[in-house]
């Protein structure tokens, strides 16, 4: 009940095409949902977060896309760039308690110029 | 703002030695610290959570006495991985929560990578 569900592993993206990373989550204690971008070798930096009182947060070209019922959420990469080419996980948090982070397993994303 | 450091950020040690690893909040007192390990291509996997002043709660699976966690002021904690092994390098990511804030926000650290031979 505590695993964060993550797909693809991987993604080949042209450049200007649209990444869609998906998460699922069973905690309904859940009630924050990060999403991090990391390069090899560095640590993770927070992109976008969502709290299940919305549907859908947009930070320039980063969306995230929530469905409460089927406790699923979403990152959505617009135009995407070689630059975003890197290691997305999302994770989910639980107010109630340490709010320490259970992270996805990763998607690998691969921007194509 | 909210900047967290890791010193130091590669180590080499031969087995059987301890190392230690700081993890600092530059501009914010950390009410919570948590330690992280990643082996690569794979997700971060929390390690134990730490808060100022108290002993640290590690997830099932992580040896206490072999990863040793201080947490001794608001804007310091140590990970000592002692007597190390090769099955111990691994890359190591702390992050800090702030003392100040309201929500759920983990601020990480650059990470440590540490190699065993």
């Amino acid at each position: 009940q505590q695993q964060v569900k993550q797909s693809p592993q991987s993604l080949i993206v042209q450049k200007g095409g649209i990444s869609i990373i998906n998460c699922a989550y069973e905690n309904t204690a859940f009630d924050y949902f990060p999403w991090y971008q990391q390069f090899p070798g560095k640590g993770p930096a927070l992109l976008i977060a969502i709290r299940p009182d919305v549907s859908e947060k947009k930070e320039g070209r980063f969306t995230i896309s929530f469905n409460k019922s089927a406790k699923q959420f979403s990152l959505h990469i617009m135009d995407s760039q070689p630059g975003d080419s890197a290691t997305y996980f999302c994770a989910a948090s639980a107010s109630s308690g340490t709010y320490k982070y259970i992270f996805g397993t990763g998607t690998r994303l691969k921007v194509l110029a | 703002g909210a900047v967290v450091s890791q010193h130091p950020s590669w180590v080499i040690c031969k087995s059987g030695t301890s190392v230690k690893i700081e993890c600092r909040s530059l501009d914010f007192q950390a009410t919570t610290m948590f330690w992280y390990r990643q082996f690569p291509k794979q997700s971060l996997m929390l390690m134990a959570t730490s808060n100022e002043g108290s002993k640290a709660t590690y997830e099932q699976g992580v040896e206490k006495d072999k990863f040793l966690i201080n947490h001794a002021s608001l804007t310091l904690s140590t990970l000592t991985v002692t007597s190390a092994h090769p099955e111990d390098s691994s890359f190591y990511i702390c992050s800090a929560r702030d003392f100040g804030g309201v929500g759920n926000e983990q601020f990480f650290g650059p990470g440590t990578r540490l190699t065993v031979l």
